[in-house]
């Protein structure tokens, strides 16, 4: 069955540099998102991205953050300098589709993100 | 606006006894609800989904849900529990009338004892 991959599975960085999360989403899929989950509390949305675009993203996702495609397969998280309250677990998911929104998400295992 | 209420934390029950996950929703419009579960170093997989029809939903490894649109509730449930279902449980929900990008809860710790 395909799944969604993720690596690396943890990071650990210094505050102040700079992290790519790396995600492999499914390969017929066409809607990609991010999440994170701070430990102990809810799944949130960060931003979703189709057709090599941001089409929504959250107050969370601010200039520190930003998204790419860079080739067919993989769809990378970059924060530019990371704050100790990015520390969380970053999940990538896709979807077949998403603008009608009764699809299931498909997720990655995460990434635990810690910064020091 | 959309938002989930997952009320417990922590839910525990003996194998082989029915249990429950509550779920309660609030949306402006008509609501599209989800379970996904999580086992440990996995990411969310999805169990089952209400968009529209029969309110009892069957889903993945003997589950299912109800959607009680008086109530605003999701809960999920499975008739007999087994060890291997302890995991952690989301509901999420979307609002039909808003962003199609779902809102999740907090998540329920499900301990299933032998």
């Amino acid at each position: 069955e395909p799944e969604v991959t993720q690596t690396p599975s943890h990071q650990v960085t210094q505050m102040g540099q700079e992290v790519i999360l790396r995600c492999v989403p499914i390969s017929n899929h066409l809607y990609f998102y991010w999440y994170r989950q701070i430990l102990g509390q809810k799944v949130e949305f960060l931003v979703s991205f189709y057709n090599n675009e941001i089409s929504e993203k959250s107050e969370i996702f601010d200039d520190q953050f930003s998204v790419e495609r860079p080739d067919g397969s993989n769809f990378t998280l970059k924060i530019r300098s990371t704050k100790l309250e990015d520390s969380a677990m970053y999940f990538c998911a896709s979807s077949v589709q998403g603008t009608s929104g009764n699809n299931e998400q498909f997720f990655g295992p995460g990434t635990r993100l810690t910064v020091l | 606006a959309q938002s989930v209420a997952q009320p417990e934390d922590q839910v525990n029950v003996a194998e082989g006894n029915p249990l429950t996950v509550k779920c309660t929703y609030s949306v402006s419009g008509n609501p599209y609800l989800f379970w996904y579960v999580q086992y440990p170093n996995r990411g969310l997989q999805f169990l089952l989904k209400y968009i529209t029809g029969d309110n009892l939903v069957k889903g993945s490894y003997g589950f299912e849900a109800e959607f009680n649109k008086s109530q605003t509730s999701f809960h999920l449930k499975k008739p007999s529990a087994l060890v291997s279902d302890s995991a952690l449980y989301f509901c999420a929900v979307r609002d039909t009338g808003g962003s199609y990008i779902p809102t999740f809860g907090r998540g329920t710790s499900l301990i299933v004892h032998p």
